[in-house]
């Protein structure tokens, strides 16, 4: 099956650095990627469509120059949270949308952040 | 705009009991309906997903959902439960104005009991 992989796992770090997490389409292509937040005990939030080639289109009250999404191949789509707050702290999930299968996104695992 | 409400936000039953989650959506246009399921720290799996067809759909894990577009309801049905069942359950609509984009529910979580 179609298989999505997220790295980090996990991730520590200080407040004021910045943070990159990769998602991967490991046996298919994914012209489109989502990214997702949930805090605890709530449902995922989209934050951003992610096109492959083109820029990212940002939901309603996120903020694209603190999410940089780069969506470089059909593989492989990078969140960076740049200066990165005690309350950016949270469950970062993101998906992959088959070429030309319309709605069939496969998620990956997810990425734990935490922001001391 | 779409909305999706899960009706109860927690779920407990024994093991081997039936077990029923509800789903409402709203929208005035054509949706694609799905059930996805999320174990503690990952991410989601989709259980089934409803597009278009049959009003029946059938899904992995003994799982079964019913498209009732009359009463704008998915809820995603199991005859028997096990205790491996527990997890927290989403159900997520797309299509319409929100073309590719998956608004989730609140979310249930199933726990059962031995």
């Amino acid at each position: 099956g179609a298989v999505v992989s997220q790295h980090p796992s996990r991730v520590i770090c200080k407040s004021g650095t910045s943070v990159k997490i990769e998602c991967r389409s490991l046996d298919f292509q994914a012209t489109t990627m989502f990214w997702y937040r949930q805090f605890p005990k709530q449902s995922l939030m989209l934050m951003a469509t992610s096109n492959e080639g083109s820029k990212a289109t940002y939901e309603q009250g996120v903020e694209k120059d603190k999410f940089l999404i780069n969506h470089a191949s059909l593989t492989l789509s990078t969140l960076t949270v740049t200066s990165a707050h005690p309350e950016d702290s949270s469950f970062y999930i993101c998906s992959a949308e088959i070429a030309g299968s319309y709605n069939e996104q496969f998620f990956g695992p997810g990425t734990r952040l935490t922001v001391l | 705009a779409q909305s999706v409400t899960q009706l109860d936000s927690q779920v407990p039953v024994f093991e081997e009991a039936p077990v029923e989650l509800r789903c409402n959506y709203s929208s005035s246009v054509s949706v694609y309906l799905f059930w996805y399921v999320q174990y503690p720290n990952q991410g989601l799996q989709l259980l089934l997903k409803y597009l278009s067809g049959s009003t029946l759909v059938k899904g992995i894990n003994g799982f079964e959902a019913e498209f009732n577009k009359s009463q704008t309801s998915f809820h995603l049905r199991k005859p028997s439960v096990h205790i491996s069942d527990t997890a927290e359950y989403f159900c997520a609509s797309s299509g319409g104005t929100s073309y590719g984009k998956l608004t989730f529910g609140q979310g249930t979580i199933l726990t059962v009991h031995p």
